[in-house]
């Protein structure tokens, strides 16, 4: 069985501070695990992917994230966060490569 | 041009209705995906094909059916639609598995879609 958990639905952060969007995840085989980002009215988007080769993984926009098995977590973080970042982040495993289960989502609020 | 399309991209219908969304992709992947995002609930997957052949129902498929046209056409039916079938769709596409990589999913742009 797979399934993922998003421990926030909603994360407010001062612009220029860190941001920290958190996703554990339960899979009975090594994992794939991906970011995706979704602004308003649009589409997803792909962040990053975690595919066994390095645990930390960079992706675009300044955003990373460090898959740790013995705490089944992959916590996305960006050092500074920009007004840009406002959007709806949600992380997604698959084991198989054939289902993809997402998190249902934290919503990200930049302040100015 | 977009690599995966979605027709209407809004849509109000009435209780009762059939209504057909539709999913157009050039980025030649033979996995295509239906997904419904309702607030608070992230994405729940309706139904998936990994070729014209193959048509799978996924966690919610109740009230929904598919057609594979082609390799890149992938259509979404609700035969009779009902207000809790309003929601945000999206259409998916992702290549074969290709060694220990799971390859990331392409998402359209949604349809918004409401039952009255």
């Amino acid at each position: 069985a797979q399934s993922v958990t998003q421990l926030d639905s909603h994360v407010s952060v001062s612009e220029g501070t860190p941001v920290l969007l958190r996703c554990n995840y339960s899979s009975s085989y090594s994992p794939s695990l991906f970011w995706y980002v979704q602004h308003p009215n649009k589409g997803l988007q792909l962040l990053l992917k975690y595919t066994s080769a390095a645990t930390l993984v960079k992706g675009i926009n300044g955003f990373e994230a460090e898959f740790k098995k013995s705490e089944t977590s992959f916590h996305l973080t960006k050092p500074s966060a920009h007004m840009s970042d406002a959007a709806e982040y949600f992380c997604v495993v698959s084991a198989t490569g054939n289902q993809f289960y997402f998190g249902t989502g934290t919503s990200l609020t930049v302040i100015p | 041009d977009a690599d995966v399309t979605q027709t209407p991209r809004n849509r109000i219908t009435k209780t009762g209705k059939r209504i057909m969304l539709e999913c157009s992709q050039t980025k030649g992947h033979d996995r295509m995906y239906w997904y419904r995002q309702d607030p608070g609930l992230g994405l729940r997957l309706i139904y998936y094909s990994f070729d014209v052949k193959d048509i799978n129902k996924g966690e919610i498929s109740d009230g929904y059916s598919v057609s594979r046209q082609a390799q890149a056409k992938f259509s979404l039916s609700l035969e009779s639609a009902i207000p809790n079938q309003t929601a945000l769709y999206f259409c998916a596409t992702s290549e074969y598995p290709s060694g220990e990589s799971y390859n990331e999913q392409f998402f359209g742009p949604g349809t918004r879609l409401t039952v009255l």
